[in-house]
C-alpha cells in the first residue's frame, strides 16, 4: 500500500473557473476526510464520509463546495467559481474506524491557488 | 467543543539543543491527541500520539510528549536536535467522531 495519494498535487486556476481534486485513500480504510489549510495556519476540517455517505460538512464549506466518494473508495472535492481566497492546500486523510485503530494518514496535499 | 493552543509560533534553536514546543487543549471529554510534522509542501506525518495510558508518550527519531491532565498540555520535547528536524508541528486533538482540531502551528528551525 502505498498511502493516502492525492492529485493534482499542484493546481494554478484562474478566478472563476472550476477546479477538481482527488483522493485515493489507504485500501480498506473505511473513512476519508478533507482539510484545508491556509498559508501560516492548522488543517481545518472541510467534511468526511464513513464508506460512501458524507456524514458533515464544516460551516467553512460553501456552496461552492462539493465533495463526493462514490462506491466508497476515491473522493474528488469540487470548487466552483473559484474565488483568491480559495487559495490553499488542501489536503485528504483516511483512517480505519471501529477496528482499534485511531489514527488519520494524509496524503501530500493539494495546493490550490486562484489568480 | 476542542481547541489546542500552540503557544509558539516560531521557535529557532541551535543543532544539538533541546526543544520544547508547547501545547494546550481544551476538550469535554477523553481525550486522544496528537502530534503531526509538515515538511515544506508536504502532508501531515504522523510523530506521536496520546491515547491512554501512560502519559509519556515517545517517537521513533528521538522526539517524546507528556499528557498532562491537570494543565490540559501536551508538550513535545527533542533532548538534541538536529538541521533535519526544521519543520512545522502541529498539535491535534480527536474528536468521538474521529475529526482533528489541529493548533495554528509552531515552525522550528535548526541552525548550525
Amino acid at each position: 500500500d502505498t498511502g493516502v495519494s492525492q492529485n493534482p498535487r499542484h493546481k494554478i486556476t484562474k478566478r472563476g473557473q472550476n477546479v477538481t481534486f482527488r483522493c485515493d485513500p489507504i485500501s480498506e480504510h473505511n473513512r476519508l476526510y478533507w482539510y484545508r489549510q491556509t498559508l501560516g495556519q492548522g488543517p481545518e476540517f472541510l467534511t468526511y464520509f464513513q464508506n460512501e455517505a458524507q456524514l458533515e460538512k464544516s460551516r467553512l464549506l460553501s456552496d461552492r463546495f462539493s465533495a463526493e466518494r462514490p462506491k466508497g473508495s476515491f473522493s474528488t472535492l469540487e470548487i466552483q467559481r473559484t474565488e483568491q481566497g480559495d487559495s490553499a492546500m488542501y489536503l485528504c486523510a483516511s483512517s480505519l474506524v471501529g477496528r482499534g485503530s485511531v489514527e488519520a494518514f494524509f496524503g501530500q496535499g493539494t495546493r490550490l491557488t486562484v489568480v | 467543543a476542542q481547541s489546542v493552543t500552540q503557544l509558539d509560533s516560531q521557535v529557532p534553536v541551535f543543532e544539538e539543543a533541546p526543544v520544547e514546543l508547547r501545547c494546550n487543549y481544551s476538550s469535554s471529554v477523553s481525550v486522544y491527541l496528537f502530534w503531526y510534522v509538515q515538511y515544506p509542501n508536504q502532508g501531515l506525518q504522523l510523530l506521536l500520539k496520546y491515547l491512554s495510558g501512560s502519559t509519556l508518550v515517545e517517537s521513533i527519531n528521538g522526539f517524546e510528549a507528556e499528557f498532562n491532565k491537570s494543565q490540559t498540555s501536551f508538550h513535545l520535547r527533542k533532548p538534541s536536535v538536529h538541521i533535519s528536524d526544521t519543520a512545522e508541528y502541529f498539535c491535534a486533538v480527536r474528536s468521538k467522531d474521529y475529526k482533528l482540531s489541529f493548533g495554528a502551528g509552531t515552525t522550528v528551525t535548526v541552525r548550525a
